[in-house]
């Protein structure tokens, strides 16, 4: 079965620091992963996804995320955390049906 | 791009009675929609996935007598919480799948439901 899994619950960074949001996947086949975004009392917004296209995929926001087939990782960066960055974060899977299964998400703090 | 309407975004019901969530999808025809219910501070659970002209596939410990999935069309699906209790007071959000390119997810804004 397909699952994810967020390593840290919570991350925080400064304002213009690295952020780094780790997501490892486990899929016997390449899946599809995604990552959203959810601000407080509200639905989800896409930020990238991979679909076996290229291997680093950029999104928005200055986000961008690489696989990793290796390490079967997927992990999320930004060069510079903005305030408006500050949010929780999930990751999650699809694999030949249309279920997305969801890790249980890292909330991410930006201090000033 | 793709918008799906989510509506209430929020409800307070009395224990009892029943409340109806409608999510659309406004530019696209969704072919498949879920239902997800999200507790504080954890994640999304998948409840349903709804296909239209058919019946909801639920997931192992929903109640389906209780949460009632309706599909009616390609761009509307809804979910009816029957005899609502406390428990089941929760953020529920709704997703649709673009049925040209099959490969995108897109989410409603969530519904706020409180139970008192």
């Amino acid at each position: 079965a397909q699952s994810v899994t967020q390593l840290g619950s919570h991350v925080s960074v400064s304002e213009g620091a690295l952020v780094l949001l780790r997501c490892n996947y486990s899929s016997s086949v390449p899946p599809y992963l995604f990552w959203y975004v959810q601000y407080p009392n509200q639905g989800l917004q896409l930020l990238l996804k991979y679909t076996s296209a290229a291997t680093l995929v950029k999104g928005i926001n200055g986000f961008e995320a690489e696989f990793k087939k290796s390490e079967t990782s997927f992990h999320l960066t930004k060069p510079s955390a903005h305030m408006s960055d500050a949010a929780e974060y999930f990751c999650a899977v699809n694999h030949n049906t249309d279920k997305l299964i969801f890790g249980t998400g890292t909330r991410l703090q930006v201090f000033p | 791009g793709a918008v799906v309407s989510q509506h209430p975004s929020w409800v307070i019901c009395k224990s009892g009675t029943s409340v109806k969530i409608e999510c659309r999808s406004l530019d696209f025809q969704a072919t498949t929609m879920f239902w997800y219910r999200q507790f504080p501070k954890q994640s999304l659970m998948l409840m349903a996935t709804s296909n239209e002209g058919s019946k909801a596939t639920y997931e192992q410990g929903v109640e389906k007598d209780k949460f009632l999935i309706n599909h009616a069309s390609l761009t509307l699906s809804t979910l009816t919480v029957t005899s609502a209790h406390p428990e089941d007071s929760s953020f529920y959000i709704c997703s649709a799948r673009e049925w040209r390119t099959g490969d995108g997810y897109t989410f409603g804004s969530g519904t706020r439901l409180t139970v008192v």
